[in-house]
């Protein structure tokens, strides 16, 4: 079974740019998490999607990051303009639905904002 | 409201040595907890879950886990530490369908 895809696995931009990031779940995973992992923290959930609706983004700077995942499968994360502080390690997540507890995650795309 | 505490951001051990990896939650319901562990430039990989029944779980690679409801606490275990565990640990707890992660603890296996 092939696991959580994510790319790029690296991006270096300057502050103000725009980045996207892209993420391929297990297949039939409905349950889609986009996490933010910043040096030395634990993962901070940004937004959870339950096929294609939005289930949380309670915790989504909506000013400059956006998320959308338009056939409830992939998804992509998006951060315009960029800041120093989103410098952090993005990480995508899924699980069969929403009641499932188990998360299984991609490898991550490290983020470095200049 | 739902949190973790992971006491110890670093923790070393020697080769051999028992791990203990500390975790307290916070939860306003049943929690379910979890450990992940997270290896350099790789994504979180589940060690063990504790949702319902016995208190005591055990995972991958030996290590265990206790559920102590009393003492709001679920720590992670191994009686002998190999070169091969030295990884990152994150608690986790699972309260109305969200996750919430510790800042984890970065463990150090000593020759």
């Amino acid at each position: 079974e092939a696991g959580v895809a994510q790319s790029p696995r690296y991006k270096i931009i300057e502050k103000r740019q725009s980045v996207a990031f892209w993420c391929n779940p297990i297949s039939g995973h409905a349950t889609l998490y986009w996490y933010q992992q910043i040096l030395g923290q634990g993962p901070k959930l940004l937004i959870q999607f339950q096929n294609n609706g939005v289930v949380d983004d309670s915790q989504l700077p909506k000013d400059r990051f956006s998320a959308e995942r338009l056939k409830g499968v992939d998804s992509t994360l998006k951060i315009q303009p960029a800041k120093l502080e989103d410098s952090a390690v993005y990480l995508c997540a899924s699980s069969l639905d929403v009641s499932q507890e188990t998360q299984y995650f991609g490898p991550g795309t490290r983020l470095l904002v200049l | 409201a739902q949190s973790v505490t992971q006491l110890g951001s670093h923790v070393s051990v020697s080769e051999g040595a028992l791990v203990l990896l500390r975790c307290n939650y916070s939860s306003s319901v049943p929690p379910y907890l979890f450990w992940y562990v997270q290896y350099p430039n790789q994504g979180l990989q589940l060690l063990l879950k504790y949702t319902t029944g016995a208190t005591l779980v055990k995972g991958i690679n030996g290590f265990e886990a206790e559920f102590k409801k009393s003492e709001t606490s679920f720590h992670l275990t191994k009686p002998s530490a190999h070169m091969s565990d030295a990884a990152e640990y994150f608690c986790a707890v699972r309260g109305f369908n969200k996750f919430y992660f510790g800042s984890g603890t970065k463990l150090n296996v000593k020759p």
